[in-house]
């Protein structure tokens, strides 16, 4: 089944940027989401399809994919942003299911 | 708007079925262009997908978990249910639905979760 790698935790000072990576076989063939999570909240689409935000997310957070490794960017980290982040895609290759990374723990130092 | 909600008992015993319920209001199970996902995280881990139900009825199921799991759908009812079989404490998790667009496989819409207990 196909494996989605990711950092267990970065950190960052407020005002830097983090760089969350996500890494897969050929992942940038997929079509690759990121997740906020927040404890105790359920999980924010922050960006889909690699680079796209959905309405009401900030501009600071982009994506980008390509090869084996996926990349979601948070400029000007704030202290609001220290939350988990996961990655997902969906693979069809084989099993057709999705898959979620093991999470980034960004922490806002 | 869009929302989903989770219902289901807080606690199963070992060797049980586990059903719960997933709600949905602001779309149509019957709209081709999406569907719903079950996805747990059991405390203080990663996220983990169950199983997903087209509009068409067609069914996906996370290939460790396939023999236990089952999920259909009541478009009726804008409800979506899953059942677990032969329940084990390492199942304690909060289960969550989603919503999932047909085209990227996004989870655009979440449910805010419901906390179940493996437990005798």
């Amino acid at each position: 089944s196909y494996v989605l790698t990711q950092p267990p935790s970065v950190s960052v000072a407020p005002g830097q940027t983090a760089r969350i990576t996500c890494g897969g076989n050929n992942i940038g063939s997929k079509s690759v989401h990121w997740y906020q999570q927040k404890p105790g909240q359920a999980p924010v689409l922050v960006v889909y399809d690699d680079s796209d935000r959905p309405s009401g997310i900030p501009e600071r957070f982009s994506g980008s994919n390509s090869g084996n490794t996926a990349t979601l960017t948070i400029s000007r980290v704030e202290a609001g942003d220290e939350a988990d982040y996961y990655c997902q895609v969906w693979d069809s290759s084989s099993d057709h299911q999705a898959v979620f990374g093991g999470g980034t723990k960004l922490t806002v130092l | 708007q869009v929302t989903l909600k989770e219902s289901g008992p807080v606690l199963v015993k070992p060797t049980e079925t586990l059903t719960l319920t997933c709600t949905v209001s602001g779309f149509s199970l019957s709209n081709a262009r999406m569907g719903v996902s079950w996805i747990r995280q059991p405390p203080g881990k990663a996220l983990e997908w169950l199983a997903h139900i087209f509009s068409n009825d067609e069914k996906s199921y996370s290939t460790s978990l396939k023999s236990r799991l089952t999920i259909s759908k009541d478009t009726s009812k804008s409800q979506v249910v899953l059942t677990m079989t032969n329940m084990d404490p390492v199942d304690t998790a909060t289960y969550y639905c989603a919503r999932m667009g047909l085209e990227l496989r996004e989870f655009d819409y979440w449910g805010q979760g419901t906390l179940v207990t493996v437990s005798s």
